[in-house]
This record gives C-alpha cells, structure tokens and sequence, in this order.
C-alpha cells in the first residue's frame, strides 16, 4: 500500500538553527500539508500546498516557516531559526485532487530544539 | 466547519464493539462527518466519512442521526491495536487545497483484554 514517507523520524537542533524536514507523499497526489503536535496538544494545521504554491496557511505558519517542492518527489518544511517552541511531532500528509478525497499521513518528524 | 464535542475518554473489552459517540449540533446541510484516529503519536489516519447515510468499510461503521446533529463511530470487534485517540471532525466539501483538518481532543479509547 502506498504510503507517505517522512525523514528524520527524529531531529535533535540547537536553538537558531535551520532545519529541514523531508517528506515524499504519495505518488499520484497533488495536495500536500504540514501538521504539527505539540506534546501533549492537538494536531494543529500549518499549511497546505498546490501546484506549486501555498494555498493556505494558519497563523503558526509565519516568516520562519518555508514550504518547497524541490523534485517532483519531494517536499520539505524549513524552519529558518528554530526555537525551543518548535519542539514538536511534524506530520506531512498528501491527498489526492477530488473533493472529499481523504488525506494520508506520513508517521511524522519529532524535532527537538534544545 | 462545524465545531464537534466528544467525550475525552472511554474503555472497551477486545472483542466487543466499540461506540464512540459525535456531537455536532451546529452541523449544516452540506458539511461532512470525518472519523480519523491517531495510535500513540503516529501519524493520524483515516477510518471513515459521511454525509447522511451509514457508511460502513472495512475498518468501522458510521451512523448519522436523522438530524445529522450527532453521529456514532462503530469499531465492530476492537482488538487491541485499536487503542488509539479517536478524532471526529466536521467539513465542507472544499477542493483537496483548502481541505485542512481541525483536529480536536477527540476521544481517548483504550481496549482491555
């Protein structure tokens, strides 16, 4: 079965350092997403991505935060300046391009700012 | 998208089914009912969505009231791979690229042998 792949599992970062979280989605799909969890919190939405562009993102998402399809395999979150508040479970997910289509995550990246 | 309440925690015996109730009183005509779960911080997945009629797949069933204001996720025989949070979550019919997910607290189950 197809599934989304995400790389590190884990990522250990000192504090004002750049880091980026990889993710491959599934082949045919055309819509990808960042989540995150916080410890202990809810799975909050970050951003959405399509044809190439943002198409939404919430209020997390600001200027540190940078989403890129590279390849046409590929698609990363960088954190430009981390902070100890970044600490977290990233979850990319991907869909497919129908409406109602579910979308499937990937087990996630527990980045740890230190 | 509608806001949806569910309790935060129940038990269940492996074997038995498994109800976990939805409130969403503030439904309207065209939002859909979605069911995801989340084992111990995986990553979340999908079980099953609706509209208004019962759905049942291969992992679960879903009943819709006739009012749509609450629905019931049925996991017919939990086994113990089924202990997980249990996420009810209400949406429009957007296109995929607006189609982000609320998460809530969603429902702790815990299936005992």
């Amino acid at each position: 079965e197809p599934e989304v792949t995400q790389t590190p599992s884990h990522q250990v970062t000192q504090m004002g350092q750049e880091v980026i979280l990889r993710c491959v989605p599934i082949s045919n799909h055309l819509y990808f997403y960042w989540y995150r969890q916080i410890l202990g919190q809810k799975v909050e939405f970050l951003v959405s991505f399509y044809n190439n562009e943002i198409s939404e993102k919430s209020e997390i998402f600001d200027d540190q935060f940078s989403v890129e399809r590279p390849d046409g395999s590929n698609f990363t979150l960088k954190i430009r300046s981390t902070k100890l508040e970044d600490s977290a479970m990233y979850f990319c997910a991907s869909s497919e391009g129908r409406v109602n289509t579910e979308a499937f995550f990937g087990q996630g990246t527990r980045l740890t700012v230190v | 998208d509608a806001k949806t309440t569910q309790p935060p925690s129940m038990d269940c015996a492996e074997g038995r089914a498994a109800n976990l109730p939805c409130n969403h009183s503030t439904i309207s005509g065209n939002e859909y009912v979605y069911w995801y779960r989340q084992i111990h911080s995986q990553g979340p997945q999908y079980i099953i969505h609706g509209l208004k009629n019962n759905e049942t797949n291969e992992m679960a069933s879903l009943i819709i009231t006739e009012d749509r204001k609450s629905s019931t996720l049925i996991l017919p025989h939990a086994t113990l791979r089924d202990t997980a949070v249990y996420y009810c979550i209400v949406r429009l019919p957007k296109l995929a690229a607006g189609n982000k997910l609320t998460f809530g607290g969603g429902t702790r189950v815990l299936v005992k042998p």
